[in-house]
């Protein structure tokens, strides 16, 4: 299995430009998160989906937007990137009553 | 609103030496307690988990934690460290009222010297 796949696994942006984050899952989780990671802030949660169709803030919202396209993926879009927001971004996700969270291997994202 | 506190950003010991790693949590409501490792450029993965039951949880890696309601505590404690247990470790809650919601503390480095 594949588990949670996420895309790109690194990207460069200058300041303002827009980009799209990818995830998608293979076993059928009902929930699904987005955490970035920064040195001594731990993971900090972003946006998370219950369910298909449902989407909620996290911690740290501003500036970020996700989309649950449908049970398998869950896109981070950001749509004018600030220097802010470089960071390692995860995706993971788990099924409703299991707390195992399954963990993408992380985009590195720099913003200049 | 839920939060996680670390006490510690980095905690150096020698192998074979014991650890504690403090966990401190602030919530107004039953939450479900986690710790989660991260080895070098890896994802995290599961370490323990209190859901219930007895306050002391065994983990993998000879790992165990106590929870502590009076003192909204889960410390993690190894007796005997390896240099293979260097990694940075992460306490985690989940509310009853919203078990899709999981909240993460600022983590611990782990760093076992021989």
């Amino acid at each position: 299995n594949a588990g949670v796949t996420q895309t790109p696994k690194f990207q460069v942006l200058k300041t303002g430009q827009s980009m799209t984050l990818q995830c998608a899952q293979d076993m059928n989780h009902n929930s699904m998160y987005w955490y970035r990671q920064d040195p001594g802030m731990g993971l900090r949660l972003i946006y998370y989906s219950a369910s298909e169709g449902t989407t909620d803030k996290g911690e740290v919202p501003n500036g970020y937007n996700v989309s649950r396209l449908n049970k398998r993926e869950f896109s981070l879009r950001l749509e004018s990137a600030a220097p802010s927001q470089t960071s390692v971004y995860f995706c993971a996700s788990r099924d409703r009553g299991n707390e195992k969270l399954f963990f993408g291997s992380g985009t590195q994202l720099s913003v200049l | 609103a839920q939060s996680v506190t670390q006490l510690d950003s980095q905690v150096p010991v020698f192998e074979e030496a014991p650890v504690e790693l403090r966990c401190n949590y602030s919530s107004s409501v039953s939450v479900y307690l986690f710790w989660y490792v991260q080895y070098p450029n890896q994802g995290l993965q599961l370490l323990l988990k209190y859901l219930s039951g007895s306050t002391l949880v065994k983990g993998i890696n000879g790992f165990e934690a106590e929870f502590n309601k009076s003192q909204t505590s889960f410390h993690l404690r190894k007796p005997s460290v390896h240099i293979s247990d260097t990694a940075e470790y992460f306490c985690a809650v989940i509310p009853y009222y919203n078990t899709d919601k999981l909240i993460f503390g600022t983590g611990t480095r782990l760093q076992v010297f021989p």
